[in-house]
């Protein structure tokens, strides 16, 4: 089966570029998305199809994804950024997330 | 606006079923996949499975083939999930979320499912 797999964690300080990374196989051959998890609240998508923001997510979520590794990356990292990070992509007709990366700014 | 709306928690005995429902409104329910995903406490998220609320037609991952069942019933806009054979290690977080494309853009609030003897 598809494996995604990310960093336990990322740490960043507030203001600076946070980035959290996706390994798969291949993975640039697929589109992916990322999602933000906070404690208590129902996951959000922040990035689709690699590099699109849903509307009414900030600019300063961004995405790439080439050859076996996407990127999420955060730019001007806020305090309301912390939180949990699944990436996602289909294997077939299967969905495949990522581990998680817990993101803490410090 | 998109809403998914999911049925209240549920504290079960290892060994019962558990059915959790999406009640969907705001879009044309048959136009999109419902998915279901769970959360353990302290695991991340792992994706059970899908329906195609027009057709009925199902996708499940390898580890719930057997032990789950997606329904729909279109009168009502309302997606179900059943889980069978629960064990402890189905306590968790449930969410229902549509497809939209390849991404999963509108979730329901979750459902806690507690399995316990």
């Amino acid at each position: 089966s598809y494996e995604l797999t990310q960093p336990p964690s990322v740490s960043v300080s507030p203001g600076q570029t946070a980035s959290i990374t996706c390994s798969g196989d291949k993975l640039g051959d697929e589109y992916v998305c990322w999602y933000q998890l906070r404690p208590g609240q129902s996951p959000v998508l922040v990035i689709y199809q690699d590099i699109n923001r849903p509307s009414g997510i900030p600019e300063r979520f961004s995405g790439s994804n080439s050859g076996n590794t996407a990127t999420l990356t955060i730019s001007g990292t806020q305090a309301m950024d912390e939180g949990d990070y699944y990436c996602q992509a289909w294997d077939s007709s299967i969905v495949v997330f990522g581990g998680g990366t817990k993101l803490t700014v410090l | 606006q998109v809403q998914l709306v999911q049925s209240g928690a549920e504290v079960k005995k290892p060994g019962a079923s558990v059915k959790v429902s999406c009640k969907a409104s705001g879009y044309t329910f048959t136009g999109y996949f419902i998915n279901w995903v769970r959360q353990a406490p302290g695991q991340g998220l792992e994706w059970i499975g899908r329906i195609n609320p027009n057709s009925g037609g199902t996708n499940y991952a390898q580890k719930f083939q057997g032990r789950v069942s997606m329904t729909r019933d279109t009168s009502v806009t309302t997606a179900y999930m059943e889980l069978s054979r629960l064990r402890s290690d189905d306590t968790a977080v449930y969410y229902c979320a549509r497809n939209g494309g390849q991404w999963l853009g509108a979730w329901g609030q979750g459902t806690l499912v507690t399995v316990s003897p």
